[in-house]
């Protein structure tokens, strides 16, 4: 079945540690999308890629980082200089602009 | 900016009830609204998309429709069972192109 694979589904990272939460994609999407989710706060958009070796950053990229490097593909990097990582991490993926998203299962961090 | 609000934040019914769940956003110049549901811990699934050209779409107890120019979205559920308690989110792709959410409903139906 096609679909968006996130891992690990937890995660757990000491101060000044970077950490790389992967996803995966096997619908042929070209989109592909981080969120963050807090409680008591909506979905907000970290970075976005629409095509392989190009991505642009979304409404709260500071302390985040990606790559693009295979359409299948698109890892999220959480850096030392993210000063409030803790939060839900959502990748998502679309067929181009606008069309229908597909959300993985999500990867939960901690900070330690 | 485009902003996307959902009132009430929760909603506690008993088990059968028609439910009607509200979006609205304030930027009318959308291209689609779809609707997701999230249970605790999971990811997000979709449960409708409606395009701009569209007034409403339908999924077994599920109806979405859309009314761009009063910049509003109703997500109405039928005979509501135990295993519809969720959260609800109503997200717009707009201007932006890119999906803007709301911060979700949080439904409970009790058996």
């Amino acid at each position: 079945d096609g679909g968006i694979t996130q891992s690990p589904k937890y995660l757990f990272r000491k101060e000044g540690q970077n950490v790389t939460l992967s996803c995966e994609q096997n619908l042929n999407h070209d989109a592909m999308y981080w969120y963050r989710q807090d409680p008591g706060q909506g979905l907000r958009l970290i970075y976005y890629s629409q095509i392989v070796n190009d991505f642009q950053k979304g409404d709260i990229a500071e302390g985040y980082s990606v790559s693009r490097e295979k359409k299948e593909s698109f890892p999220l990097t959480v850096t030392s200089a993210q000063k409030n990582p803790t939060a839900f991490y959502l990748c998502a993926s679309s067929l181009r602009d606008r069309a229908s998203y597909t959300f993985g299962s999500g990867t939960r961090l901690t900070v330690v | 900016k485009q902003e996307v609000t959902q009132i009430p934040a929760a909603l506690s019914v008993p088990e059968g009830e028609n439910l009607v769940l509200n979006c609205s956003f304030t930027d009318s110049a959308i291209y689609n609204l779809q609707w997701f549901r999230q249970d605790p811990g999971k990811g997000l699934t979709s449960l409708l998309l409606i395009q701009s050209s569209q007034r409403e779409q339908t999924s077994g107890r599920l109806n979405a429709s859309l009314d761009k120019s009063s910049g509003r979205s109703t997500l109405y559920i039928a005979a509501s069972q135990p295993g519809d308690s969720a959260t609800y989110l109503c997200a717009v792709i707009g201007g932006s192109e890119k999906l803007v959410f709301g911060k979700g409903m949080k439904l409970t139906v009790n058996p």
